[in-house]
Formats: structure tokens, C-alpha cells, sequence
């Protein structure tokens, strides 16, 4: 079974509007992490926003934020205000303590494709 | 503080060759991170390193790969006897050990292309 899934393999945003990039994630770990990674066509993966499960309120880093809806499992990333070097590829990543065995590896969705249109 | 660097950025080889690439983690982070990348894909995790221990291994990780950390710094993942499937972007992670987060910070990858 898939751990992280993000369902829109591409998403178009206007310049100065804000996007959603969906992900939900699947864990019976009651201690975990979720992060948002950039990935440019350079390759590089840019680390944008954490969550933790433990965490009360919704992480936010400039313009990203991160709607975590725990209940529901979904951690989606709101992007505000768009720009055009914010196209790129977007991924979500769970990491699971497993009982303390996991060594923190990631586990990653598919990716969603963001295009940003002046 | 430089960040993950990773060497070389492209590799381009023959089936049947043996390839070895490098990544230096950003100083003091005692935990490193292999990932493999194939196109249209997320990053799949390969090994981790705590200092110059290998602590885990993903089944992703055949009899032809190996990495080591000999002095606990930088890090090197070997294939041998590359095959086509082997064609990915190599990634290599670092974070700090201590901490909450523990955030991974990405090196710009090798990418490599079996012929």
C-alpha cells in the first residue's frame, strides 16, 4: 500500500495566486514527520516545511504552509502568492519512527508538477 | 556552512562497468542518506549511515551495490557490473542526529545513464 500519495500529477497556478498541492499519507506510527520537498529540473531537492505529528499548529515557513489535517491524514502544502521560479516538481515525504528502528529514512509520494503561468 | 555536495553531478557508462560516486555531507551531520531517483518518480531510499556505521539497507540494494563512510565524513556508493535498470539520479542526504526534526538536506544528485 502506498505510505504517501499525492494524487494531481500536475497543477497550473496564475502568477501572485496561491496553489494546494494535496498529498495524504498512511502510518500507524503514532510519531512522525511530514516534509515538503522542491525538486527544480536541476535536480536538487530543497527542503520547504516540517510537520510534526505532535505538532499543535500548522507549520509555515514564508510563503509555504502546511494544512495538517490528522484526523484525516493529509498534510497538503498551500503555496501563496506564486512566482514564477516556484515551478517545479513538489514532493511529500513521510518519515516513521517505527519503534525507534526507521533511522529516520523518508518515504516519498509520486510528486506533483507545478506550473506557474505569468 | 556548504551544503551536501556530490561528485561527480554526471556519469555516463557502459553496461558491465563498475561506478563509484562521492557525497560530503554537511559537516557534523552524523546521519547520511543514499537514494536512488528513476524518472516520474520519488527518491527511494537505499542505505543510511550513522557516522561510519551502516545501519540499514533497503532490499533496493543488490549484491552489486555498496557504500561505505569509512571515517564517518563523506561517503561512496559503488555499483558494479551496471546494468541498464540502473540508469537513475543518485541522491545523497545529511542531517544532524539530535533534534526533533532532524531534517534531511539533498545534495544536487548524480546522475547516471548505462548504455
Amino acid at each position: 500500500a502506498q505510505k504517501i500519495t499525492q494524487t494531481q500529477p500536475g497543477m497550473f497556478v496564475q502568477e501572485k495566486e496561491a496553489v494546494t498541492l494535496d498529498c495524504t499519507y498512511d502510518t500507524s506510527d503514532p510519531s512522525y514527520g511530514l516534509f515538503w520537498y522542491k525538486q527544480p529540473s536541476s535536480g536538487e531537492m530543497i527542503f520547504l516545511i516540517y510537520q510534526g505529528s505532535y505538532d499543535q499548529q500548522n507549520a509555515t515557513e514564508g510563503r509555504y504552509s502546511l494544512n495538517f489535517q490528522k484526523a484525516r491524514k493529509s498534510a497538503n502544502l498551500v503555496i501563496s502568492a506564486s512566482q514564477l521560479g516556484d515551478s517545479a516538481m513538489y514532493f511529500c515525504a513521510m518519515r516513521e519512527t517505527a519503534g525507534g528502528t526507521s533511522y529516520g529514512k523518508l518515504t516519498f509520494g509520486q510528486g506533483t508538477i507545478l506550473t506557474v503561468h505569468p | 556552512d556548504t551544503g551536501v555536495s556530490q561528485d561527480p553531478r554526471h556519469k555516463i557508462t557502459k553496461r558491465g562497468q563498475n561506478v563509484t560516486f562521492r557525497c560530503d555531507p554537511i559537516s557534523e551531520h552524523n546521519r547520511l542518506y543514499w537514494y536512488r531517483q528513476t524518472l516520474g518518480q520519488g527518491p527511494e531510499f537505499l542505505t543510511y549511515f550513522q557516522n561510519e556505521a551502516q545501519l540499514e539497507k533497503s532490499r533496493l540494494l543488490s549484491d552489486r551495490f555498496s557504500a561505505e563512510r569509512p571515517k564517518g565524513s563523506f561517503s561512496t556508493l559503488e555499483i558494479q557490473r551496471t546494468e541498464q535498470g540502473d540508469s537513475a539520479m543518485y541522491l545523497c542526504a545529511s542531517s544532524p542526529l539530535a533534534g526533533n526534526q532532524e531534517t534531511q538536506y539533498f545534495g544536487p544528485g548524480t546522475r547516471l545513464l548505462v548504455l
